[in-house]
């Protein structure tokens, strides 16, 4: 299974901009790269996912590096309801297949 | 927004006992998996179940461990005989198809064992 590196923690102003980064080195070359969240006392909650290309949707982008070995995920402008645990994953796309994940980034929030 | 719904939302049980977790999927999703976290660690893999059948389970999925979808709609978990170490969140998630790449997961069923 491909290991990936977040850090423990992250700290961030209400309004700003956020980029939570991902190390994934051993990434297969078919893999896609996943992120979800997790809000306190709630379920993970699917973010964005890509492969190779930049990725926007209404909750966030996703920068994924040329050689697919770092990705971040851009908040554009944090509010306090994105405090939560934000994880990277790899999933091979496969209905069996199962998400594995890490301790993820605790982001939180300042006013 | 289709939700997946989780009962009950807390359960506390003795230990040695059978519990029963269920989930309603999301109505036309075809995907089923149960995912299990322990207070303070990280979120695991339990066992994915399509079209009937266990399509994959993890080594923590073990004898005590089984899941059904006895009526076509509730999804369920049975543990039965409960270690105290079985204490745990316990998620249900679902998926659209193969090619929905986005899992939805339920708020979740506390289990205690005492």
């Amino acid at each position: 299974d491909a290991k990936t590196t977040q850090p423990n923690s992250m700290e961030s102003n209400e309004e700003e901009p956020v980029h939570l980064p991902c190390n994934h080195s051993t990434i297969s070359g078919t893999d896609y790269i996943h992120w979800y969240r997790q809000l306190p006392s709630q379920g993970p909650e699917y973010v964005i996912h890509g492969l190779t290309s930049n990725v926007n949707n209404r909750m966030a982008s996703l920068a994924i590096a040329e050689d697919r070995k770092s990705s971040t995920l851009i908040l554009h402008r944090a509010t306090l309801r994105d405090a939560a645990v934000y994880y990277c994953t790899p999933y091979s796309g496969g209905g069996a297949d199962g998400l594995t994940f890490g301790k993820g980034t605790h982001l939180i929030i300042q006013p | 927004e289709p939700e997946v719904t989780q009962t009950p939302s807390h359960q506390v049980t003795q230990m040695g006992q059978e519990v029963i977790l269920r989930c309603v999927p999301i109505s036309n999703h075809l995907y089923f998996y149960w995912y299990r976290q322990i207070l303070g660690q990280k979120v695991e893999f339990l066992v994915s179940f399509y079209n009937n059948e266990i399509s994959e389970k993890s080594e923590i999925f073990d004898d005590q461990f089984s899941v059904e979808r006895p009526d076509g709609s509730n999804f369920t978990l049975k543990i039965r005989s409960t270690k105290l170490e079985d204490s745990a969140m316990y998620f249900c998630a679902t998926k659209g198809d193969f090619s929905d790449y986005g899992y939805t997961f339920g708020s979740g069923t506390r289990l205690t064992v005492v």
